[in-house]
């Protein structure tokens, strides 16, 4: 899978929109963008992903560059449960086929941290 | 909403014994995976499981390892003979699909070995 770069930390504040980035310059054509997010002392979460379009949904939306070498996470409205470790993740469609390849690789991620 | 639910929560065992990580997947769900997490460390991929066999296992998942579905709910992750580096957050995962479908991870267990 190709590479993701994200910064190791950003902080937000309760109620405002948070824009996480994610950098895959070497992104191929079939592979999606993935976001999950870890709060403290759970297991990942599944929030988003994509193609090439934007997408929207109860969570987040996904806004991803034209020429998909970058992507952001937006929290429209921060809450204190929003604080966690985001993680971008691509996952490429061709490598997957017959049940094989389907793990997902995370990073380290980036920790939100939310203030009231 | 349905969730992925694991047992024990906390598991402490002497170094050399055998563990027994359990998980209930999702219901409807047909593709199932385990993880671990060491302490301040990133998440890991050990073995996903589809169709009653393993699908692919990373470098970690050795001999030591092994994964069963015993029954149609249960899915579970045995470590032979624990070694004192076993010691981490083991999340069970499991999907509808393939690379499409999200991941659903349960809580996960905390093992020590001491």
């Amino acid at each position: 899978d190709a590479k993701t770069t994200q910064p190791n930390s950003m902080e937000s504040n309760e109620e405002e929109p948070v824009h996480l980035p994610c950098n895959h310059s070497t992104i191929s054509g079939t592979d999606y963008i993935h976001w999950y997010r870890q709060l403290p002392s759970q297991g990942p979460e599944y929030v988003i992903h994509g193609l090439t379009s934007n997408v929207n949904n109860r969570m987040a939306s996904l806004a991803i560059a034209e020429d998909r070498k970058s992507s952001t996470l937006i929290l429209h409205r921060a809450t204190l449960r929003d604080a966690a470790v985001y993680y971008c993740i691509l996952r490429d469609v061709e490598s997957n086929s017959g049940g094989s390849n389907y793990k997902l690789t995370f990073g380290k991620g980036t920790l939100l941290t939310v203030n009231p | 909403e349905p969730e992925v639910t694991q047992t024990p929560s906390h598991q402490v065992t002497q170094m050399g014994q055998e563990v027994i990580l359990r998980c209930v997947p999702i219901s409807n769900h047909l593709y199932f995976y385990w993880y671990r997490q060491i302490l301040g460390q990133k998440v890991e991929f050990l073995v996903s499981f589809y169709n009653n066999e393993i699908s692919e296992k990373s470098e970690i998942f050795d001999d030591q390892f092994s994964v069963e579905r015993p029954d149609g709910s249960n899915f579970t992750l045995k470590i032979r003979s624990t070694k004192l580096e076993d010691s981490a957050m083991y999340f069970c995962a499991s999907s509808e699909g393939g690379w499409d479908q999200p991941q659903h991870f349960g809580d996960g267990t905390r093992l020590s070995i001491l």
